[in-house]
């Protein structure tokens, strides 16, 4: 079974819908972040949960707000979709106290039509 | 602005030579040096990492070489497989700055 798993995997939506993009990992780690993947950019963060109750904005956050339901579960909400958020979405998790490697899921194929 | 550069964009090698992708960083706070490989449908994996206190690190194939000085960091891949075949990506992140950067990525191919 995978450890970061993401649904759905793809979607196509319309200017103006809202989105939410879910991720739930089995890692038992505490650190999660949301990426989106554009050609020529890499990845970009959007946003990182340390913990439960913990949220902070990443690099390119506008438009874009989440939610940490549990430890286990990270969910990217795109409120007003638009078209420049036509990307690749990928959920990662990561164990902290000095362990970086970050763990990502399979990824999001998000169309905005 | 990237903070991490990377180059080249794509590459081709012959199968059993060596693959080189370089990248070049301004944060002098980064402290931890990642590279990501990644295959068509699939979410990015950690390759190998290093951290400045040395200037080298080798796992099987796969060197990192760092320069501190030069903010430098590069991935050697020796006796390239097609199997190698994938996006690279270098990344950085500081010990008080949870914002991984990532650099643009590098489309590898090795041919048979």
């Amino acid at each position: 079974d995978a450890d970061v798993t993401q649904t759905p995997r793809n979607r196509i939506t319309k200017t103006g819908k809202r989105i939410m993009l879910e991720c739930s990992q089995t890692k038992g780690h505490d650190r999660m972040y949301w990426y989106r993947q554009d050609p020529g950019l890499g990845l970009r963060l959007i946003y990182y949960s340390f913990d439960v109750k913990d949220i902070n904005k990443g690099e390119i956050s506008d438009g874009y707000s989440v939610s940490r339901q549990a430890q286990a579960k990270f969910s990217l909400s795109l409120e007003s979709a638009i078209p420049n958020q036509t990307a690749l979405y990928f959920c990662a998790t990561s164990k902290g106290g000095g362990q970086d490697e970050q763990f990502f899921g399979p990824g999001t194929r998000l169309t905005v039509l | 602005q990237q903070q991490v550069k990377q180059s080249p964009q794509s590459l081709i090698v012959q199968k059993g030579g060596i693959s080189i992708i370089n990248c070049a960083y301004e944060n002098t706070a980064f402290d931890y040096f990642p590279w990501y490989q990644q295959f068509p449908g699939k979410g990015p994996a950690l390759l190998i990492a290093i951290r400045p206190d040395v200037s080298e690190k080798k796992e099987g194939r796969f060197t990192i070489s760092f320069n501190k000085s030069a903010k430098q960091f590069s991935l050697h891949i020796m006796d390239s497989q097609p199997g190698d075949s994938a996006t690279y990506f270098c990344a950085a992140l500081g010990a008080h700055n949870n914002d991984m950067r990532f650099g643009a990525g590098t489309r590898l191919t090795v041919k048979p």
